[in-house]
């Protein structure tokens, strides 16, 4: 059974400051692995989609890597700002399957 | 083009009764898939409709169904309510179920009391 984890659980940092959210994944076998963001009560917003077969996607302060071979992807956020406050989900999309497992989160506060 | 919309956006309900959650997807998608999000929990997978037929299912007991119309829109039923149904309830579209980009809607807050 596929298990997701993140780390850290919470983070805070001030504003400017780059970061990193790790997420963890125990069966290789995926097609693909996606962050999303989500603010408090609200839907999940997709930031970057990374296919198995990539090992990078870029966009805008977001970078987010995955190593397939050992279970882990990563998210950087360079120069964060305080509208980047949110929880940062993990899901991959396993092989033979159409759904997503996620993560339980990243919960991100960036102070001015 | 629509993004995809859910309502009512919050519910409130007594254990026992019976309630039904409604999702309109993108313009375009032909498949949703319903999740479950408990306060501090990753959301947990459901089950999936794919052109009107249930295309997979989470391990969720049979008191949670759903349907999907010709139009693709879509609802979740949950009879018999408990509290621990308490959660958000979100609502993914995409077009097929091959490797595809979700897109998901600001979800539907259920509180079971």
């Amino acid at each position: 059974k596929q298990e997701v984890t993140q780390i850290p659980a919470a983070l805070s940092v001030p504003e400017g400051e780059n970061l990193v959210l790790n997420c963890s994944f125990t069966d290789s076998a995926i097609y693909n692995l996606q962050w999303f963001r989500q603010d408090p009560g609200k839907g999940l917003t997709s930031l970057l989609l990374i296919q198995s077969s990539q090992r990078e996607q870029t966009s805008g302060r977001l970078n987010a890597s995955l190593d397939k071979s050992s279970g882990r992807s990563t998210l950087y956020i360079a120069a964060s700002q305080p509208g980047d406050s949110a929880t940062y989900l993990c899901a991959v999309r396993p092989l033979g399957y159409s759904t997503l497992t996620f993560g339980k989160g990243t919960m991100l506060l960036v102070s001015p | 083009e629509t993004g995809v919309t859910q309502s009512p956006t919050h519910l409130i309900k007594t254990r026992g009764q019976q309630v039904t959650l409604r999702c309109s997807s993108q313009s375009g998608h032909n498949t949703v898939s319903w999740y479950q999000q408990a306060l501090g929990q990753g959301p947990q997978f459901i089950f999936q409709y794919y052109r009107e037929e249930e295309n997979g299912r989470g391990n969720f007991p049979p008191r949670f169904s759903g349907l999907q119309f010709p139009n693709y829109s879509s609802e979740l039923n949950v009879n018999a309510l408990e509290l621990d149904d308490s959660a958000l309830y979100l609502c993914a579209s995409s077009f097929g179920t091959g490797q595809i980009d979700y897109t998901f809607g600001s979800g539907t807050r259920l509180t079971v009391v």
